[in-house]
């Protein structure tokens, strides 16, 4: 149970063009979906946090603007890198949980290359 | 900014001996707290979590051990095999609001030697 499914898993995409990552709670209703940001050899960063039917809340530092995040389901929320450069290229891992005092189960992470 | 923090960055441990990871946090109020395992290329996988209402929690050949006092989380895993080969995360979460955001350490490469 509590499986965490990623789409896609692996992307290359020239500068300037706008990548969308798909996270699906595949057996379970998520109230809460994170998204995370990783650097090889590093710990993951928390961007923001997503909650269905309203508005993600964005960590410090990190552009709204550049990083659109839409929770249109309870089992679905998308993240939209718009007009990614090399910069952003990364590891993106989103998690879901059922609700509170429950562990955050993670996808397997979508490997975002801008050339 | 409190944050969370490993004391080794990586431990090699030969087949069959048992492995411990420390984990030290800050934050004095945090309530929960979870390991995980990180395969390469993959996301992190749900190990073990435990409350600050306990000291100790056992799973399938691993324990978390809890020291409120110190501040202090470490990880057993008994008969360490092969497979256990990973990046493990100690990662730690505040109840505030309606969000249970989890800040991660800085993670610890283990590896498993023949």
């Amino acid at each position: 149970g509590a499986v965490v499914s990623q789409h896609p898993s692996w992307v290359i995409c020239k500068s300037g063009t706008s990548v969308k990552i798909e996270c699906r709670s595949l057996d379970f209703q998520a109230t809460t979906m994170f998204w995370y940001r990783q650097f090889p050899k590093q710990s993951l960063m928390l961007m923001a946090t997503s909650n269905e039917g309203s508005k993600a809340t964005y960590e410090q530092g990190v552009e709204k603007d550049k990083f659109l995040i839409n929770h249109a389901s309870l089992t679905l929320s998308t993240l939209t890198v718009t007009s990614a450069h090399p910069e952003d290229s990364s590891f993106y891992i989103c998690s879901a949980v059922t609700g509170n005092n429950q562990p955050q189960h993670f996808g397997d992470g979508t490997r975002l290359s801008i050339l | 900014g409190e944050s969370v923090g490993l004391h080794l960055p990586t431990l090699s441990v030969q087949e069959g001996d048992n492995s411990i990871i420390n984990c030290a946090y800050s934050n004095s109020a945090s309530d929960y707290f979870i390991w995980y395992k990180q395969e390469s290329g993959k996301g992190p996988q749900f190990i073990i979590d435990i409350r600050s209402n306990m000291d100790k929690r056992q799973g399938q050949r691993v324990t978390v051990l809890l020291n409120k006092t110190v501040k202090h989380l470490s990880l057993q895993i008994a008969a360490t095999q092969p497979g256990d080969s990973a990046v493990y995360f100690c990662a730690e979460n505040l109840s505030s609001g309606s969000a249970r955001q989890l800040t991660f350490g800085s993670g610890t490469q283990l590896t498993v030697l023949p």
